[in-house]
């Protein structure tokens, strides 16, 4: 059964500091999202990698956000330094985009469990 | 503005009866349409999706969704609703790239 995994579940950690979230999507997956759900804002997308090439970050605070793929079956999103506005829980997703056939966009995302993240 | 809504926020209904929760949405043309299913402390599980083709989408769980152009409309229904049915629904949509803008979601409760 493919899953997208997160790594830490949960994270507190004191503002300021660096906080690192890794992802490991499924097998074969070409496409890697992050998103972030609050209460206030709900599901909002940071950023957005194909074959490993950051496509969009557009959703991200770059002066402290940043996303990086070092290779197919790891993404990390970090956060540097960390504020307690950033208290959030933040998904990883991934999907298949296929050479041709699939429309871009129209491929199914998976989601990982997420990480619980809050900064004191 | 390209924009999903689902104008409830909660929808609750007893067991065994129908379960409608509603989505729309705004834009010119014809975006692609998702329903995503969050349970609590849980990430998002796909639902099921409309790219073209038949209007009437069948997804997990017994679920299915009518796309309707007309009314811009992509309401999620099943037919017999379970107690384990009672989760958080997301109504998303890809209109003109990748992006997933997702509605505010509608809290679904199924009474024993």
């Amino acid at each position: 059964d493919a899953r997208v995994t997160q790594t830490p579940r949960h994270k507190v950690t004191e503002m300021g500091q660096e906080v690192t979230m890794r992802c490991q999507p499924i097998l074969g997956h070409n496409t890697v999202f992050w998103y972030r759900q609050t209460m206030m804002q709900g599901l909002e997308l940071l950023a957005y990698f194909r074959n490993r090439a950051p496509l969009d970050d557009s959703g991200m605070p770059k002066d402290r956000f940043s996303a990086e793929m070092p290779d197919a079956t790891l993404a990390t999103l970090k956060i540097q330094p960390s504020e307690p506005r950033d208290s959030a829980v933040y998904f990883c997703a991934s999907g298949l985009v296929l050479a041709s056939g699939s429309p871009a966009g129209g491929e199914t995302q998976y989601f990982g469990p997420g990480t619980r993240l809050l900064v004191l | 503005a390209q924009s999903v809504a689902q104008p409830e926020d909660q929808v609750n209904v007893a067991e065994g009866n129908p379960l409608t929760v509603k989505c729309t949405y705004s834009v010119s043309g014809n975006p692609y349409l998702f329903w995503y299913v969050q349970y609590p402390n849980r990430g998002l599980q796909f639902l099921l999706k409309y790219i073209t083709g038949d209007n009437l989408v069948k997804g997990s769980y017994g679920f299915e969704a009518e796309f309707n152009k007309s009314q811009t409309s992509f309401h999620l229904k099943k037919p017999s609703a379970l107690v384990s049915d009672s989760a958080l629904y997301f109504c998303a949509a890809v209109f003109n790239d990748y992006k997933l803008s997702f509605g505010a979601g509608t809290t679904v409760t199924v009474r024993a």
